[in-house]
């Protein structure tokens, strides 16, 4: 069965740095999302992709971070500089299309800001 | 604001008895309703849906859950629980406006189920 991938499993970095968080989606999907689950608390939409442009984002996704499909594979989230508040699960997902589609989740990545 | 509220931040069940995960909505309009399930160190793992039609859907492990309008719930069930469910469960509602694929999820439940 296709799975939503995502790289690294674990990543520590120091704050201010920048960080590039990986997913491949699975490969027919067209809807391409991040969302994030900090320690205890529930998970958070951060921004949606559909065609090469974000389609919604959240009030979390401010300047600092960014989300690209450099080739027909990867989705990516980009941290411009990170925080400590930013140290959270991130999860990638993907859909087949809109209405009533579900969405399909990825391992999460653990992002440690110190 | 738009919600979703599991009242319940854990559920414990003695094997073989039956299981009920409370989830509570607060969305305008007919949104999609999910459940979810997530073990240790894994991603959400899709259980069930309701789009429309029949109030009880039938999902995977034998979970089903049941939509009720008037009450704005969507509740998950399963007849009788296996130990192997203990897992974090969450409820997920994607609002009905155009162009909104979010999700909108409430904060979990995590079910003990005990042997």
């Amino acid at each position: 069965e296709p799975e939503v991938t995502q790289t690294p499993s674990h990543q520590v970095t120091q704050m201010g740095q920048e960080v590039i968080l990986r997913c491949v989606p699975i490969s027919n999907h067209l809807y391409f999302y991040w969302y994030r689950q900090i320690l205890g608390q529930k998970v958070e939409f951060l921004v949606s992709f559909y065609n090469n442009e974000i389609s919604e984002k959240s009030e979390i996704f401010d300047d600092q971070f960014s989300v690209e499909r450099p080739d027909g594979s990867n989705f990516t989230l980009k941290i411009r500089s990170t925080k400590l508040e930013d140290s959270a699960m991130y999860f990638c997902a993907s859909t087949l299309g809109a209405g009533g589609y579900e969405q399909y989740f990825g391992p999460g990545t653990r992002l440690t800001v110190t | 604001a738009q919600s979703v509220a599991q009242p319940e931040d854990q559920v414990n069940v003695a094997e073989g008895n039956p299981l009920t995960v409370k989830c509570t909505y607060s969305v305008s309009g007919n949104p999609y309703l999910f459940w979810y399930v997530q073990y240790p160190n894994r991603g959400l793992q899709f259980l069930l849906k309701y789009i429309t039609g029949d109030n009880l859907v039938k999902g995977s492990y034998g979970f089903e859950a049941e939509f009720n309008k008037s009450q704005t719930s969507f509740h998950l069930k399963k007849p009788s629980a296996l130990v192997s469910d203990s897992a974090l469960y969450f409820c997920a509602v994607r609002p009905p406006a155009s162009g909104t694929y979010k999700y909108i999820f409430g904060t979990g439940t995590r079910l003990k189920v005990l042997a």
